[in-house]
């Protein structure tokens, strides 16, 4: 069975600063995807990034990166230069054995002006 | 492309009365989820198909929920005898079920409250 964690249900940073949400995973699969998506308010989830766990390089798009520690199984989203439209919930997700994914409980993300 | 959609948006229901929530996936995926978000929590699998086929059934889809996807177009997720733990966000989401970057898209939800 996988399981994600998020161990930050809130996060709050200043506007054009950096900011990091955690997320750390278990699973017994030996191929797998982590996501970040994000849920603005009334809005609908869209996927922010995503990591293949085969690769070792971390992904990137454009603001957002990601901390991908295979060993330590953590999956960390940092977001540079944060703008008031990133306020959100944003939840970590795996996939691997199946395809559904796996959502963790979810950081909410306040930027302030 | 129009993405996902859902409806209704939101449905209020009395307890012991069927509801009926329809998907419409983004035009020539081929898989289609159903997803359940209650406060506070993420989103949870229900079911997926591939096509029409439903491939995959959660624990969480007690006899009282019924999916079907019967032209491996829009889907239907039925909840009968409703109850006031069912009150939650029921999300669907689509993917094209090819290639390695198979990323699933996800509507707005419809949103049930059982009184």
């Amino acid at each position: 069975a996988q399981t994600v964690t998020q161990s930050q249900p809130e996060m709050s940073v200043q506007e054009a600063e950096t900011v990091t949400l955690s997320c750390t995973y278990d699973t017994s699969e030996s191929d797998y995807y982590l996501f970040w998506y994000k849920q603005p308010p009334s809005r609908q989830m869209i996927l922010v990034i995503r990591q293949e766990a085969y690769k070792q390089q971390n992904a990137t798009e454009n603001r957002f990166s990601v901390n991908f520690q295979k060993a330590a199984k953590s999956f960390s989203l940092k977001i540079s230069d944060s703008q008031l439209g990133d306020a959100a919930m944003y939840f970590c997700a795996s996939q691997g054995g199946s395809e559904k994914l796996v959502f963790g409980k979810g950081t909410k993300l306040t930027v302030n002006p | 492309d129009t993405g996902v959609s859902q409806n209704p948006r939101h449905k209020i229901t009395k307890r012991g009365q069927n509801v009926t929530f329809r998907c419409d996936p983004i035009s020539e995926h081929n898989r289609l989820y159903w997803y359940r978000q209650t406060l506070g929590q993420g989103p949870e699998f229900l079911t997926y198909f591939q096509n029409e086929a439903q491939l995959e059934k959660s624990r969480l889809l007690s006899d009282r929920f019924s999916a079907e996807r019967p032209k491996g177009s829009f889907s239907t997720l039925e909840i009968q005898r409703t109850e006031q733990g069912d009150s939650a966000m029921y999300l669907c989401a689509s993917s094209s079920g090819q290639g390695s970057t198979d990323t699933q898209y996800f509507g707005p939800g419809t949103r049930l409250t059982v009184l």
